[in-house]
């Protein structure tokens, strides 16, 4: 079946530093991939999405591209600030059907002024 | 503002209770989700709904019920028969779900503790 598989965490970066988070995917079609954020005691918000192969999504300064012959969707910002500090989450959906997504099991992202 | 309510925020109950979590979402979305997250773990998919009077099993249906009365409304029941019930329970709707790049908006969660 499906999977998605994050870099472990806590990620640990000081303020203005790049940020790279690591996914890969595995899926039997052509997926639609997606970054969630979820900040403490919250709910997930969308960050970013690709639908199809070389797309890349993009949104406060994160992109991520969809790399269909690596399988990844790897996260990236340039200078991360303290505020970015949540979990975040990669997804794919794949296929027409109504069921779910899956999710990695993501990565704590703590960001030191 | 349009969005997703789930009620309540913090839930408390003793063990062999059945206990219902409330989603409701004012977005006219066809699609109904519910997720359970536990720490360190991402979200597994517990039931969802394309239509009203419609709903579908995910992963982990085992001890919970979900009924879809209304378009709005997508009510669980965490019944006793869930071994392990203390997570933070999400709900997530989407517009059109048979589309994959169509993406889910959550709601705020509501954190069950079961002793």
């Amino acid at each position: 079946g499906d999977s998605v598989t994050q870099m472990e965490g806590p990620v640990t970066l000081s303020e203005e530093a790049f940020l790279t988070i690591n996914c890969t995917y595995t899926a039997t079609g052509y997926p639609s991939l997606f970054w969630y954020v979820q900040y403490p005691g919250e709910g997930l918000q969308l960050l970013l999405k690709a639908t199809k192969a070389d797309d890349k999504g993009s949104n406060k300064g994160f992109e991520a591209t969809y790399r269909k012959e690596t399988t990844s969707f790897h996260l990236e910002k340039g200078s991360v600030q303290v505020s970015d500090s949540a979990v975040y989450f990669c997804a794919l959906k794949e296929g027409g059907g109504a069921d779910g997504l899956t999710f990695g099991k993501g990565t704590h992202l703590i960001i030191q002024p | 503002d349009g969005g997703i309510t789930q009620s309540p925020k913090y839930l408390f109950r003793k063990e062999g209770q059945n206990v219902t979590l409330s989603c409701e979402q004012n977005l006219n979305h066809d699609a109904m989700y519910w997720y359970r997250q536990d720490p360190g773990q991402g979200l597994r998919l517990i039931y969802y709904s394309q239509i009203v009077n419609d709903f579908q099993k995910g992963d982990i249906a085992e001890g919970y019920s979900v009924s879809r009365e209304k378009k709005e409304s997508f009510p669980l029941t965490v019944t006793s028969a869930q071994k392990n019930p203390t997570a933070f329970y999400l709900c997530a709707s989407s517009l059109k779900p048979g589309l994959p790049s169509y993406e889910q908006y959550f709601g705020p969660g509501t954190r069950l503790t079961v002793t």
